[in-house]
This record gives structure tokens, sequence and C-alpha cells, in this order.
């Protein structure tokens, strides 16, 4: 069974940093592109990136492009999510997910792990 | 950005009901287009992709249809588990963007 498990969610000051994790079991993580993906309270879903099997493409949405960083370590079948000079806007539930095989799209999900951005 | 545009946002049906919702994207996707299903507290689950494909599992009272532009999600008879929040997402172009949710109650 495919399970995405997200950690390392909590409280930050605006301009802190915070890494989230993203621990995969159930299939074969080195096959597979994977993706960061957030929704602030009340608001829609938002894309926030993705990388490639062995890590070495990456994509960024704008609104975090230069502040967060992608990262995946194939031995340990987790993915990260590095995020620097945090804003209050930054508060959101935050998800990883995986690319299928055949398509683009994701197709699994984590429950997610929330980032709350305040003073 | 690829504009999605996903309506209603909310949708009141009964049991055994057929429901329509719809995601209509700002440019041609062609047929690069996702729908889930999403309760609260749990992951989200992809019951349609590539417009019309049905994900492996899923009942077959789900559908979807749609190319370019236009894309719909059919629910055919409502069963109890069906009542979250649907969305659709598309993968054609980055950055990939997601509707804004239709949120399915009980009437």
């Amino acid at each position: 069974e495919v399970q995405l498990a997200e950690s390392g969610g909590g409280l930050v000051q605006p301009g802190g940093s915070l890494r989230l994790s993203c621990a995969a079991s159930g299939f074969t993580f080195t096959s597979s592109w994977m993706h960061w993906v957030r929704q602030a309270p009340g608001k829609g879903l938002e894309w926030l990136s993705r990388i490639s099997v062995d890590g070495d493409r990456t994509s960024y949405a704008d609104s975090v492009k230069g502040r967060f960083t992608v990262s995946r370590d194939n031995a340990k079948s987790t993915l990260y999510l590095q995020m620097n000079s945090l804003k209050a806007e930054d508060t959101a539930m935050y998800y990883c997910g995986r690319e299928m095989v055949t398509d683009t799209l994701i197709d699994y999900w984590g429950q997610g792990t929330l980032v709350t951005v305040s003073a | 950005a690829i504009q999605m545009t996903q309506s209603p946002s909310s949708l009141s049906a009964s049991l055994g009901d057929r429901v329509t919702m719809t995601c209509r994207a700002s440019h041609d996707i062609r047929d690069d287009l996702g729908w889930y299903q999403h309760k609260p507290g749990k992951a989200p689950k992809l019951l349609i992709y590539s417009a019309s494909t049905l994900q492996s599992g899923v009942p077959s009272r789900f559908s979807g249809s749609g190319s370019g532009t236009n894309f719909t999600l059919t629910i055919s008879s409502l069963r109890p588990e069906d009542f979250a929040t649907y969305f659709c997402l598309q993968d054609n172009t980055y950055p990939y963007t997601f509707g804004q949710g239709t949120k399915l109650e009980i009437k």
C-alpha cells in the first residue's frame, strides 16, 4: 500500500525556517517524481514544487521560488521541503504527493502537516 | 498560469441523486486533468485522470468527461461515503493549478 507521511510542521516566527519531511513507503521511491502542494486556511490548493527521481531537476511556483528548496534522499525514501524566509501567508497545510508512472498527475497524497507562521 | 474555474462551489444533494460539477480552464489543456475527492483530515484521493480515465479501485459511479477547456465530473448515484470536497487539477503546464473545490453536502 502506498503511504506518504508528512512531518516537521509547527509554529515558526516570520522570517524563520522549517524543514518538512515526507516519508514514503509501499512503492519504489526511486522511480517516482514527487511534489509538494499546500492549502492555506479557507483557500484553494496551491502547487509548490516538483522533483525528479534522482533530484537533479526541480520546478517551483513563483510564490516560493528562491525561498523553498525541494530535495530527496532516495536511500531513506524521504522527500524534503526546506522553507526559509517564512511569511504569514505561508501558513497552510502542506502535502506531499507522488506522481503517476504513466502520467504527470499526482496519484497519491499524504495527510498533510500544518505550518503556522506567526509572531 | 492557467486558471481553473470550478463550479459550483457547493452542492446539496440526496442519496441516490446524480450530480455534476465542472472545471473550466483558461487555456487549452488537452485532457491533462484529474479529479480528486478530499475528506477532512484525510489524504486527497485520485478518482479520474486524463480527464476521463477511472483510477483503479474507484467505483464506476464516478465518471469524467471533457477536453480542451471544459471538464465534468459526474457521480451517477450518490452514496453516503461520497459527501466530501472534490477538486480538479491540471498538469498540462507549470505551475500545476487547481480548481477551488466543490463541497458536496447532504440535503
